[in-house]
């Protein structure tokens, strides 16, 4: 009954390195999200796919890219992390983009220093 | 202005009080509302899901929309301290879906 599942938990990263946010779901969604949480901010959508081999940018899509090869995984890559990148992110996914609610992981904290 | 309208808190309310939590909005296409409740370093879970005007209810929690006025409520009863975490409403359309920013809510014992 895992839903889905985020990792890694935390990670502190250095200006200029990249890295991996790893996303599964197990529940045969099609949609999947990933947004990120900034204290008072709310939830703001990175990108989002609506299957296998296809993603679409959300509202901040800038220095992040991802890919969707199976149903099951959704990676968030960071390339060059900045300051501006430290942030919650979560990772999401829903039986349609609108009229299901959308179902999320525990979270990745990131700091980039 | 801003699509969904959230007051962020905090809040805070005695063990068995009752708490209302509301949300504005102003796109008047959003059809599905959602209330979701996030404890500390925890992602979003679903508490409560709704089509349309209304109320539903679901134990010691009520949510309404009022779609005329362009406004979402979630009431909790006899609050408890469990109940401390951030709310966060969700409305959406057919394919898009927003966020409120959450409210603080703390229960002290």
């Amino acid at each position: 009954n895992a839903g889905v599942t985020q990792t890694p938990k935390f990670r502190i990263l250095k200006i200029g390195q990249s890295m991996t946010l790893q996303c599964t779901q197990d529940m045969n969604h099609n949609y999947m999200y990933w947004y990120r949480q900034d204290p008072g901010m709310g939830l703001k959508l990175i990108y989002y796919s609506v299957g296998a081999g296809i993603t679409d940018k959300g509202e901040v899509p800038n220095g992040y890219n991802v890919s969707r090869s199976t149903t099951e995984d959704f990676p968030l890559r960071l390339e060059l992390a900045a300051p501006s990148q430290t942030s919650v992110y979560f990772c999401a996914s829903s039986q349609d983009r609108g009229r299901q609610p959308q179902h999320f992981g525990d979270g990745t904290r990131l700091s980039i220093l | 202005q801003k699509e969904v309208e959230q007051d962020p808190g905090p809040l805070s309310v005695p063990e068995g009080a009752i708490v209302s939590l509301n949300c504005t909005y102003s796109n008047s296409a959003f059809q599905y509302f959602m209330w979701y409740r996030q404890y500390s370093r925890k992602g979003p879970e679903l508490l409560m899901y709704t089509y349309s005007s209304g109320n539903k209810e679901d134990g010691r929690f009520t949510a309404q929309v009022d779609k005329s006025s362009k406004y979402i409520s979630l009431f909790i009863r006899d609050s408890q301290p469990s109940d401390s975490a951030t709310y966060l409403c969700a409305m959406s359309v057919t394919n898009d879906m927003r966020f409120g920013a959450g409210t603080r809510l703390t229960v002290k014992p």
